[in-house]
């Protein structure tokens, strides 16, 4: 499989301050990768697919302006909270995968964000 | 769109046993079926996929059946082991789409318990 990494893993900040997450493909360049979010107990939520070089597609109800995305390498997404709030407070995992006969997705180990 | 549905939420087995967890879909253009272990406070491992085109995959322990026709597909644990207790996700994608990586539809998961 493929390796991938998050970085922070865990991150506690105030509110009002905003957070970035980084997702690495380590294996291979990604062109793209995709962003979740996960709540206690519930399945994965797709938030949006990060095209390198290109905007973000965002899926329906999440704020575009809110969660800020960045994909400027073939090896790098980053997920920016602006002015993150207690309900921000989630579990957000990333995945790549390279387009192929089995367009296989690999996820990182996640970055548990608390806002105070 | 994909809609996933994964029974059941909550499973638990003897050690030894086997466990099967069961997901259906809507698409019939769907045509890859990975399936997800979770840890907790880890991202989503890939244990094993399959392709519309095949009726079944083994790998060791682990099976996945496929039923294009139902369109329903089920993940198969023998011999079940303490450390198998996990949650699982089943998905559903369209593959095959050249430069364009297809999105993961997910099951709501399952909770496996192994007692030893």
């Amino acid at each position: 499989g493929a390796v991938v990494s998050q970085h922070p893993s865990r991150v506690i900040c105030k509110s009002g301050t905003s957070v970035k997450i980084e997702c690495r493909s380590l294996d291979f360049q990604a062109t793209t990768m995709f962003w979740y979010r996960q709540f206690p107990k519930q399945s994965l939520m797709l938030m949006a697919t990060s095209n390198e070089g290109s905007k973000a597609t965002y899926e329906q109800g999440v704020e575009k302006d809110k969660f800020l995305i960045n994909h400027a390498s073939l090896t790098l997404s980053t997920l920016t909270v602006t002015s993150a709030h207690p309900e921000d407070s989630s579990f957000y995992i990333c995945s790549v995968g390279r387009p192929s006969s089995t367009d296989t997705q690999y996820f990182g180990p996640g970055t548990r964000l608390t806002v105070l | 769109g994909e809609n996933v549905e994964q029974h059941p939420s909550t499973l638990s087995v003897q050690e030894g046993d086997s466990a099967v967890i069961k997901c259906t879909y809507s698409d019939s253009a769907s045509n890859y079926f990975p399936w997800y272990k979770q840890e907790l406070g880890k991202g989503p491992q890939l244990i094993i996929d399959i392709r519309s085109n095949v009726g079944e995959k083994k790998d060791q322990r682990i099976a996945v059946t496929l039923n294009k026709t139902a369109k329903h597909f089920s993940l198969h644990i023998t011999e079940t082991q303490p450390e198998d207790s996990a949650v699982y996700f089943c998905a559903a994608s369209i593959i095959g789409r050249g430069s364009t990586l297809g999105r993961l539809y997910f099951g709501r998961g399952t909770q496996l318990t192994v007692w030893p």
